[in-house]
């Protein structure tokens, strides 16, 4: 069965520094794709990056990257130039074969 | 507006009422997702729908749940004799296909269900 593991509940980072989500899957599929999502306060979940399996490159969106290392089975997200407004709840998920399943997130937190 | 909407934002019902949820697609989408989302954990998928044809439901659906997609455009998630178990948000997703596979899915902003 596929397993989506966010091991950071909460992260804290300096407004204008970077910072990166952690984002371990589990799947036994050659093929799949990678997601993140952003949930602020509000709750609507806003997409923000996708990565297929068989993607050569890193999936860049303005400030966020997805680090992707197949090998190891990680898609950390990255956030670059971080603003106040990043301040939200951090889901990865991962689609199989039409089953999407999401990570527990994580809570980033951008200090002034 | 172009996205996805769910109606009710909110809902606050009783103990063994009965509760509908709309959703509404994004146009050009044709599949359809629910899931449910509790305090502190992610969304956990429900069923969804291609077209009108509805594909594939989780275990977590029980028989007091029931969906129809009936045109193949707007979604109704109805909750039958709620419990209080139920009290959760309710989120909606509809999909393009992209590249080898994947696809993304673009989320409604939700009915939080509160059942007393």
């Amino acid at each position: 069965a596929q397993k989506i593991t966010q091991t950071q509940p909460g992260m804290f980072v300096q407004e204008k520094e970077a910072v990166t989500l952690d984002c371990t899957y589990d799947t036994s599929d050659p093929s799949y794709g990678l997601f993140w999502y952003k949930q602020p306060s509000s709750g609507e979940m806003i997409f923000l990056i996708y990565q297929g399996s068989y993607d050569q490159q890193n999936a860049t969106e303005g400030r966020y990257s997805l680090n992707f290392q197949k090998a190891r089975k990680s898609a950390n997200l990255v956030i670059s130039a971080s603003q106040l407004g990043d301040s939200a709840m951090y889901f990865c998920a991962m689609n199989n074969n039409n089953d999407m399943r999401f990570g527990a997130g994580t809570r980033l937190t951008v200090k002034p | 507006d172009t996205g996805v909407s769910q109606n009710p934002r909110h809902k606050i019902t009783k103990r063994g009422q009965n509760v509908t949820f709309r959703c509404d697609p994004i146009s050009e989408h044709n599949r359809l997702y629910w899931y449910r989302q509790t305090l502190g954990q992610g969304p956990e998928f429900l069923t969804y729908f291609q077209n009108e044809a509805q594909l594939e439901k989780s275990r977590l659906l029980s028989d007091r749940f029931s969906a129809e997609r009936p045109k193949g455009s707007f979604s109704t998630l109805e909750i039958q004799r709620t419990e209080q178990g139920d009290s959760a948000m309710y989120l909606c997703a509809s999909s393009k296909i992209r590249r080898q596979g994947g696809e993304t899915q673009y989320f409604g902003p939700g009915t939080r269900l509160l059942v007393l």
